[in-house]
C-alpha cells in the first residue's frame, strides 16, 4: 500500500543529544514537509522540500535540520539547540503542484528524559 | 499572528444531527482551503478541500462552504456519527506558496449517542 512511514513512533532524548526522525514515502510525491504539534495548538511547519537536494525553512526551523538526498526520504534531526523539543512530529508529502492536499504519516512522539 | 483561526476548541453534537465546524482566516492570499480529521496519536487524514473559485464543495456527508468576503469557511457533517468524534483542523494555502499549509488550532468534535 502507498503511504508515509514515520519511525520510531516514540523516541526519548537525553539533554544535549541530537536525534533523527525518519520519514519515508512511496507515493512518488515530489514535496515533503515536517510539522510539529503541541497540545492545544495547530500544526506548525518546521521545514519543507519541493524537490530532491533542495529544502527551505518553515516557520519554526531553529534547532532543527533536514536533508533530502532521495525522493522517498526526508529525515529530520532535532539538535541540542532546540530548547523545547518535546512534541508530536508529523511528516507529510504532496505532489509538487499547488493546491494539492498533503498526506500525513502517523507521527513520532519525542520526549526528553 | 494566527492567520487561520478556529475559535471553538470543542463541539458536542447528538448522533444523527448536523455538526458545523467553523474557521476564519485573515490572509487574503489564501486560495485553497482544506479540512483534516485527526485521531489521538495518529496523523491527520484529509477530508475535503475547496478552491477560492467555488463557494461550496460536497463529498458524501461532508460539505465545505466558503464565504470569501467574510474570510470564513465551515464544514458541515450530516448526519453525524460516533466515528466522527475527532479533532478537526482547518488549513489554508495560496498559489505560489510552495503548497505550504497554515493550520488552525483545531476543534474537538464529540458525537454522542
Amino acid at each position: 500500500d502507498g503511504g508515509i512511514t514515520q519511525s520510531p513512533k516514540y523516541l526519548f532524548r537525553k539533554e544535549g543529544q541530537n536525534v533523527t526522525l525518519s520519514c519515508e514515502q512511496n507515493l512518488n510525491h515530489d514535496a515533503m514537509y515536517w510539522y510539529r504539534q503541541d497540545p492545544g495548538q495547530g500544526l506548525r511547519l518546521i521545514y519543507y522540500s519541493q524537490i530532491v537536494n533542495d529544502f527551505q525553512k518553515g516557520d519554526i526551523a531553529e534547532g532543527y535540520s533536514v536533508s533530502r538526498e532521495k525522493k522517498e526520504s526526508f529525515p529530520l534531526t532535532v539538535t541540542s539547540a532546540q530548547k523545547n523539543p518535546t512534541a508530536f512530529y508529523l511528516c507529510a508529502s504532496s505532489p509538487q503542484a499547488s493546491n494539492q492536499p498533503q498526506h500525513f504519516g502517523d507521527g513520532t512522539r519525542l520526549s526528553i528524559l | 499572528d494566527q492567520q487561520v483561526k478556529q475559535n471553538s476548541p470543542s463541539l458536542s453534537v447528538q448522533e444523527g444531527r448536523i455538526s458545523i465546524l467553523n474557521c476564519d482566516y485573515t490572509n487574503s492570499m489564501f486560495d485553497y482551503f482544506l479540512w483534516y480529521k485527526k485521531y489521538p496519536a495518529e496523523g491527520p487524514t484529509f477530508l475535503i478541500s475547496i478552491s477560492s473559485i467555488k463557494d461550496k464543495n460536497e463529498d458524501g456527508r461532508f460539505t465545505v462552504f466558503l464565504n470569501k468576503s467574510a474570510k470564513h469557511l465551515s464544514l458541515h457533517i450530516v448526519p453525524s456519527q460516533p466515528g466522527d468524534s475527532a479533532v478537526y483542523f482547518c488549513a489554508a494555502s495560496y498559489t505560489g506558496g510552495g503548497n505550504k499549509l497554515t493550520f488552525g488550532t483545531g476543534t474537538q468534535l464529540k458525537v454522542e449517542l
